[in-house]
């Protein structure tokens, strides 16, 4: 068990749809990232978040969005969702300073759009 | 970042090493080598890293070669829970930010 939480476990939606994923950094840490897992472009990196800031974008869709709260959960939105979003997405969290590379990941959210 | 070629997949004995090897030939002075694993669609979970000395931890050991242009992680006495898609990445150790993750090694260990 790593420490960091992610809910839901498993979402079923349809396309055009909007879900909203969250993530619970282990305690004490200011940083969350978002990864997204799909089966043909293997573990892509989306966005950071550092203590309510973004810090770091990746290839994250305009479709797609983020934000860190004050108590430092995370969550995901993703709208107009197509069947090409079908992935599992993980949420990993640490320290977030410099030299702080190690990032434990959270068991995923699993999103299927039909 | 630095690129990393690891082979795609390879098979091991139980109870025998696993030897998983990386090649990084770009890689920098300042990049550290690092090594994750993915069970089974599980959040990848960190086992170590280096830049240039040999690291052991509880879980594994770190070979980097004198050179830095490869290193070779070992799990020492491979069980059928390391059966995991392992990922070698090479990057900076002084700044924070994502992971490059590249395609890895499916390592099966057989009973």
């Amino acid at each position: 068990d790593s420490g960091v939480t992610q809910t839901p476990k498993h979402l079923i939606t349809a396309t055009g749809q909007r879900v909203t994923l969250r993530c619970s950094p282990r305690s004490g840490d200011l940083s969350v990232y978002w990864y997204q897992q799909s089966l043909d472009q293997g573990l892509q990196f989306l966005i950071q978040y550092y203590n309510g800031e973004e810090r770091a974008k990746g290839n994250i869709l305009e479709r797609f969005s983020a934000q860190q709260f004050p108590d430092l959960h995370s969550e995901l939105n993703l709208s107009s969702l197509e069947l090409g979003d079908s992935a599992l997405y993980f949420c990993a969290s640490n320290k977030g300073g410099a030299g702080q590379e190690t990032q434990y990941f959270g068991p995923g959210t699993r999103l299927l759009v039909l | 970042d630095a690129k990393t070629t690891q082979p795609p997949s390879m098979d091991c004995a139980e109870g025998r090493a696993a030897n998983l090897p990386c090649n990084h030939s770009t890689i920098s002075g300042n990049e550290y080598v690092y090594w994750y694993r993915q069970i089974h669609s599980q959040g990848p979970q960190y086992i170590i890293h280096g830049l240039k000395n040999n690291e052991t931890n509880e879980m594994a050991s770190l070979i980097i070669t004198e050179d830095r242009k490869s290193s070779t992680l070992i799990l020492p006495h491979a069980t059928l829970r390391d059966t995991a898609v392992y990922y070698c990445i090479v990057r900076p150790y002084n700044q924070g930010g994502k992971l490059i993750f590249g395609q890895g090694t499916e390592l099966s260990v057989k009973p």
